[in-house]
C-alpha cells in the first residue's frame, strides 16, 4: 500500500530564506509524485510533478523538487521565500497503472516571517 | 479561475435537509473526482468518474450520492448528513484516469452541518 509522510505540519521561514518542505513516500512500484499548494479558501493548485525522466523537477513560482529513489523522498525547495508563498502544501503520490488513486500527505503549513 | 467551478462556495444545512453540490469543468478532461478535506486529515477520495462511469468507493456512506450526467458536470447529492460531515468538499478533474495526470481542483464548497 502507498503512503505519504510530510514531516512537519508547520514550517516557518524568514522572508528570503530557503524553503524546504519534506515528503517521503512508500510505493512498491515506480511512483508518480506531485506537490500541490492551497491558499486560504481555495482549492489545490498543482505546483509540479515527477513522472519519468529528469529527477529534478521545476515548477511554478520558483519551486523545485527532486525525486530521490534511494531515499524515497520528493522534497520541495525554493531558494528564497516570499511572503506570497505562505500557504498549505500537499505532497501526493500515485502509482503507474493504478488509475485514479492518489494518496495525499496531511499537508505542511508554511509561514513566512517578514 | 482554475477551470473547475464549484457551487455553492459555502453551504449550511440541517441534518434533515437535502442539498446538492455542483462541479463544472470545461477543460476537456474526462475524469472527475470528489474529495473531502477535513482539518488535520489527508484528503479523502470519495468518488471517481472516468468517461462518465463511476468507480465505486465502498467506504463512503450512502448519505452521499454522486451523479455525473456528462463529462463536464459532476454533482454530489447530500441527505441526512451528520455534523462530522462538515468539511471542505473539493472537486477535481484530470485529462485521463492514469496516475501520471495531475488534477485541476475547484475552489471547494465549505459545508457546515448543524
Amino acid at each position: 500500500a502507498q503512503s505519504v509522510t510530510q514531516l512537519g505540519s508547520h514550517v516557518s521561514v524568514s522572508e528570503g530564506a530557503l524553503v524546504l518542505l519534506r515528503c517521503n513516500y512508500s510505493s512498491s512500484v515506480p511512483p508518480y509524485l506531485f506537490w500541490y499548494v492551497q491558499y486560504p479558501n481555495q482549492g489545490l493548485q498543482l505546483l509540479l510533478k515527477y513522472t519519468t525522466g529528469a529527477t529534478l523537477v521545476k515548477g511554478i513560482n520558483g519551486f523545485e523538487a527532486e525525486f530521490k529513489k534511494s531515499e524515497t523522498s520528493f522534497h520541495l525547495t525554493k531558494p528564497s521565500a516570499h511572503m506570497s508563498d505562505a500557504a498549505e502544501y500537499f505532497c501526493a503520490v500515485s502509482e503507474a497503472g493504478t488509475g485514479n488513486q492518489f494518496y495525499f500527505g496531511t499537508g505542511t503549513s508554511l509561514t513566512v516571517i517578514p | 479561475e482554475t477551470g473547475v467551478t464549484q457551487t455553492p462556495r459555502h453551504l449550511v444545512m440541517g441534518m434533515t435537509n437535502k442539498k446538492s453540490l455542483k462541479c463544472e469543468q470545461h477543460l476537456g478532461h474526462n475524469a472527475m473526482y470528489w474529495y473531502k478535506q477535513s482539518a488535520k486529515k489527508p484528503l479523502e477520495l470519495m468518488f471517481v468518474y472516468s468517461l462518465e462511469e463511476r468507480v465505486e468507493n465502498n467506504s463512503v456512506p450512502s448519505r452521499f450520492s454522486p451523479e455525473c450526467p456528462n463529462s463536464s458536470h459532476l454533482f454530489l447529492h447530500l441527505h441526512t448528513l451528520q455534523p462530522e460531515d462538515s468539511a471542505l468538499y473539493l472537486c477535481a478533474s484530470s485529462q485521463g484516469a492514469g496516475g501520471n495526470y495531475g488534477y485541476t481542483f475547484g475552489s471547494g464548497t465549505r459545508l457546515t452541518v448543524v
